[in-house]
């Protein structure tokens, strides 16, 4: 079945470092590849989305590739602020397999420290 | 515009009751799915329903559970004689269609078994 890979946390970093957290997948099909962030106290809000190969999802300074040689949606931000401080999910799911569900990793907490 | 609700928050039960879980999802989106989040079992799909649809019930863990929408909108998401392994966040989204990938997640119900 699908499944996702993330790194694991927790991540702590200083205000204005640079972020990657890395995220691989397994699908039978073609999937839509999502980051989601729960801030804390919060629901979950979707982050970025890609559907296709190549495709670069971005939002807040964050960033996302759809790089489907590597099976890879690695997230990145140039410079973290404090507020970026939650828990990222990386997650898919394969519509083309006829499967609607999101699939997630176990996330990965980030602190970012002043 | 209104998002995703849900209620109770918060639930307190003991060991061998029932609850019922209620999710609101966006108006308008004909898709709506369940999850639940652990600490031990991260984020998890339980159910979902699309429209008239029969819903896929791939995900639900015991016939303990059991998950109702009526009339395309509402959902009630039923646990039978509840467990201590049942404690855990259970998370409603529901999405424009069920082709339409991006979905919107409600803020929670907190379930404590006793």
């Amino acid at each position: 079945g699908d499944s996702v890979t993330q790194m694991e946390g927790p991540v702590t970093l200083s205000e204005e470092a640079f972020l990657t957290i890395n995220c691989t997948y397994t699908a039978t099909g073609y999937p839509s590849l999502f980051w989601y962030v729960q801030y804390p106290g919060e629901g979950l809000q979707l982050l970025l989305k890609a559907t296709k190969a190549d495709d670069k999802g971005s939002n807040k300074g964050f960033e996302a590739t759809y790089r489907k040689e590597t099976t890879s949606f690695h997230l990145e931000k140039g410079s973290v602020q404090v507020s970026d401080s939650a828990v990222y999910f990386c997650a898919l799911s394969d519509a083309g397999a006829g499967s609607y569900q999101l699939t997630f990793g176990k996330g990965t907490k980030l602190s970012v420290i002043p | 515009g209104a998002g995703v609700s849900q209620s109770p928050s918060n639930k307190v039960t003991e060991k061998g009751k029932d609850v019922e879980l209620r999710c609101d999802p966006i108006s308008g989106h004909t898709a709506l799915y369940w999850y639940r989040q652990s600490l031990g079992q991260g984020l998890e799909f339980l159910i979902y329903f699309q429209g008239n649809s029969a819903p896929d019930k791939s995900g639900l863990p015991s016939d303990r559970f059991s998950a109702e929408r009526t009339g395309g909108s509402v959902s009630t998401l039923t646990i039978q004689r509840t467990q201590q392994e049942d404690s855990a966040v259970y998370l409603c989204a529901s999405s424009l269609t069920r082709a339409a990938d991006t979905q919107y997640f409600g803020p929670g119900t907190r379930l404590t078994v006793l």
